[in-house]
């Protein structure tokens, strides 16, 4: 069974770099697209951008600027960077699994999907003075 | 602002049927999955594709899409499925983008 482990500095100053690390256990690396979701307090969830096995990323246009996603996959593991945060990125970061697939649907053509099937348990970080 | 347009709040009576909806332009050429989140827990696949559901999740949970809207229909609603429900897709350019939550009440 794949679990996802996720760690990092759970307490920043405004305009320091946020750091997580997410490791797979238990199953494959390859062939997914590894991703982060963030969620602030009482709000919902944002997707951040995904990476896959071989370094291929896509970020969310509203934080390209400031996120750096990579991939280590000698230790299973992906990690985020989010530069001169401030108090707006206070938030539960997630860490989740998705990959790809396709039906065919008569009459209307390929549909393909996008879905997340395993998730760590998250990591809150605060920024704050 | 979301791509993905979900009403923020819905309730059903125990036992009964409940359809969250998502609408959004890229729904007609993505299909949604739905994630179920409860109270300091991350969030759990409910459905994804056509209308399949991970191992576990029971079959009152079942997923449909027309034009540019997908729904999560819940048969037979139970006290536990009380929960905020986001659907997920990609947008016109490929990113990904959830819906902006739906809280469900059962009474």
């Amino acid at each position: 069974q794949v679990q996802l482990q996720q760690w990092g500095a759970g307490l920043l100053k405004p305009s320091e770099t946020l750091s997580l690390t997410c490791a797979v256990y238990g199953g494959s690396f390859s062939g997914y697209y590894w991703s982060w979701i963030r969620q602030p307090p009482g709000k919902g969830l944002e997707w951040i951008g995904e990476i896959n096995h071989s370094g291929s990323t896509n970020y969310n246009p509203s934080l390209k600027s400031r996120v750096t996603i990579s991939v280590d996959t000698s230790k299973n593991q992906f990690s985020l960077k989010l530069s001169s945060v401030t108090a707006a990125d206070t938030a539960v970061y997630y860490c989740a699994r998705g990959q790809w697939d396709y039906y065919d649907s008569s009459g209307y053509g390929r549909y393909y999907y996008y879905y997340m099937d395993v998730w760590g348990k998250g990591t809150t970080v605060t920024v704050s003075s | 602002s979301s791509e993905l347009t979900q009403d923020p709040a819905v309730s059903v009576a125990l036992g009964q049927t409940v359809r969250i909806t998502c609408q959004g332009d890229s729904l007609r050429s993505y299909s949604a999955s739905w994630y179920q989140q409860k109270p300091g827990q991350a969030p759990v696949l409910v459905i994804y594709g056509k209308n399949n559901r991970p191992s576990g999740i029971p079959d009152r949970f079942s997923g449909s899409s027309s034009g540019n809207t997908a729904s999560l229909t819940i048969t037979g609603a139970q006290a536990e499925d009380e929960a905020d429900y986001y659907c997920n897709s990609r947008d016109s350019s490929g990113k990904g983008v959830f819906g902006g939550g739906t809280k469900l009440t059962v009474l």
